[in-house]
């Protein structure tokens, strides 16, 4: 199991805007980081730290952090990101990582 | 291109051992810590183990922990992953990931900006 809980299928309409949502007790102390992975393919980083994209993001990708609870909003999902979205974080003993247990996102 | 290339993968009996190479490019290797990610079929992404630049530092998660070893050859810009006594449960895509660690003002960040393709591992008799 994992210490970080995301939600397993999330769906969002063409042009709409989804938020994922990632929570655990450690995310009170670390920024989440998200990864997008596709069938097949490696994970790619798409946000890191307060609200950070690594270049080559597009900006309709956002993260934000409240208490236990870590964020990625699509602002308007393209087909394109139609993927499973992982979060991960430091564990609460700082020398570990955990990720969350995914969220197939499927962009109708 | 910065690049991280896996290899090593195979099929090995339970009990078995194996031996991973992550070789990487375009980039001073000897600057970032690494990690190593699996992720079983059908699986999510686990964190596996993690290395710091000069080797001073290794952490693994429980699964692995008295069975795997990570290791680095800085002058040859390679990671390994030295899998002992392998279950079938080890059966997994395995990943080598660059770590950044940034500060920014007094946040702190850390992610894994760079993944390889990956290298299969299957572990059955």
């Amino acid at each position: 199991s994992s210490d970080l809980t995301q939600d397993p299928a999330v769906s969002v309409a063409l042009g709409q805007t989804v938020r994922i949502t990632c929570q655990g007790g450690s995310l009170r102390n670390y920024y989440a980081s998200w990864y997008q992975q596709k069938p097949g393919q490696a994970p790619i980083l798409v946000i890191y730290g307060k609200n950070n994209r690594p270049s080559g993001i597009p900006d309709r990708f956002s993260g934000s952090s409240s208490g236990n609870t870590a964020s990625l909003t699509i602002t308007g999902a393209q087909a394109e990101d139609e993927a499973d979205y992982y979060c991960n974080s430091r564990d609460s003993s700082g020398n570990h990582l955990t990720f969350g247990g995914g969220t197939k996102l499927t962009v109708l | 291109e910065v690049q991280l290339v896996e290899s090593g993968g195979g099929l090995v009996q339970p009990g078995g051992s194996l031996r991973l190479s992550c070789a990487a490019s375009e980039f001073t290797f000897s600057d970032y810590s690494m990690n190593w990610v699996r992720q079983a079929p059908g699986k999510g992404l686990e964190w596996v183990s993690y290395i710091s630049s000069s080797s001073s530092a290794m952490y693994y998660s429980d699964s692995v922990k008295g069975r795997f070893t990570i290791s680095r050859d800085n002058a040859k810009n390679s990671l390994f992953l030295q899998m002992n006594s392998l279950r079938d449960e080890d059966t997994a895509v395995y990943y080598c990931a660059r770590v950044m660690v940034e500060w920014f003002l007094s946040e702190y960040y850390y992610y894994m900006d760079v993944w390889g393709k990956g290298t299969t591992v299957t572990v059955s008799s």
